[in-house]
């Protein structure tokens, strides 16, 4: 079974520009969680979707955004780009089940803002 | 507000070393925890998942236990390899999040295995 993939793997942008990350689950699951991780700040929890549906959201501003899609594929979006969201950001998808709800993460997308 | 502490920050140790990895957490109501590993620039890997009612989780050479009671987790990696050297994260699942996917992490310990 394929695991979590994610596009672009590498990006470069300049301030002020946006950028759309993707990201496609496992077969199967239905909850798609992102992440952004910095050197300073760590692994912190961006937002989750399910069924289409944002389902949780982490303390970030309203520049990051995302959506999930029929077939559970998920895009984040940050507009307005500043130095400082540059990060590796994942993407986790989980079978949602009774029990464990176990999340897989995706390798990441470095992105770079100059 | 949970917050996730993992001591040491980096850990060096020879080959064939047994070692332990500490997690603590401020809020005993947790639904599960979960350790990953990480190498440089890639994604997370999961290696163990303990539900809240469980006490250990075992995989190979790794022993995972949970005492929730006092807020803490040990990563126990038995006969250290070179092939061992990563940064290792946990990460609980607050009750209060039981049904979504949102975790939240310790900053890690990374570990450095050395033939």
């Amino acid at each position: 079974k394929a695991g979590v993939t994610q596009t672009p793997r590498y990006l470069i942008k300049t301030r002020g520009q946006q950028v759309t990350l993707s990201c496609s689950p496992i077969s199967g699951h239905r909850s798609v969680s992102w992440y952004q991780q910095t050197p300073g700040q760590g692994l912190q929890f961006l937002f989750e979707y399910f069924s289409e549906t944002q389902r949780n959201k982490g303390n970030f501003p309203g520049r990051f955004s995302g959506r999930q899609f029929s077939n559970s594929r998920s895009e984040m979006n940050v507009s307005t780009l500043e130095l400082g969201d540059s990060a590796l950001y994942l993407c986790a998808s989980s079978l949602v089940s009774q029990g464990a709800y176990e999340q897989y993460f995706g390798p990441g997308t470095r992105l770079t803002v100059t | 507000k949970q917050e996730v502490t993992q001591i040491p920050a980096a850990l060096s140790v020879p080959e064939g070393e047994n070692l332990v990895l500490n997690c603590s957490f401020t809020d005993s109501a947790i639904y599960n925890l979960q350790w990953f590993r990480q190498d440089p620039g890639k994604g997370l890997t999961s290696l163990l998942l303990i539900q809240s009612s469980q006490r250990e989780q075992t995989s190979g050479r790794l022993n995972a236990s949970l005492d929730k009671s006092s807020g803490r987790s040990t990563l126990y990696i038995a006969a250290s390899q070179p092939g061992d050297s990563a940064t290792y994260l946990c990460a609980v699942r607050d009750i209060g999040s039981s049904n979504t996917g949102k975790l939240i992490f310790g900053q890690g310990t990374t570990l450095q295995v050395k033939p």
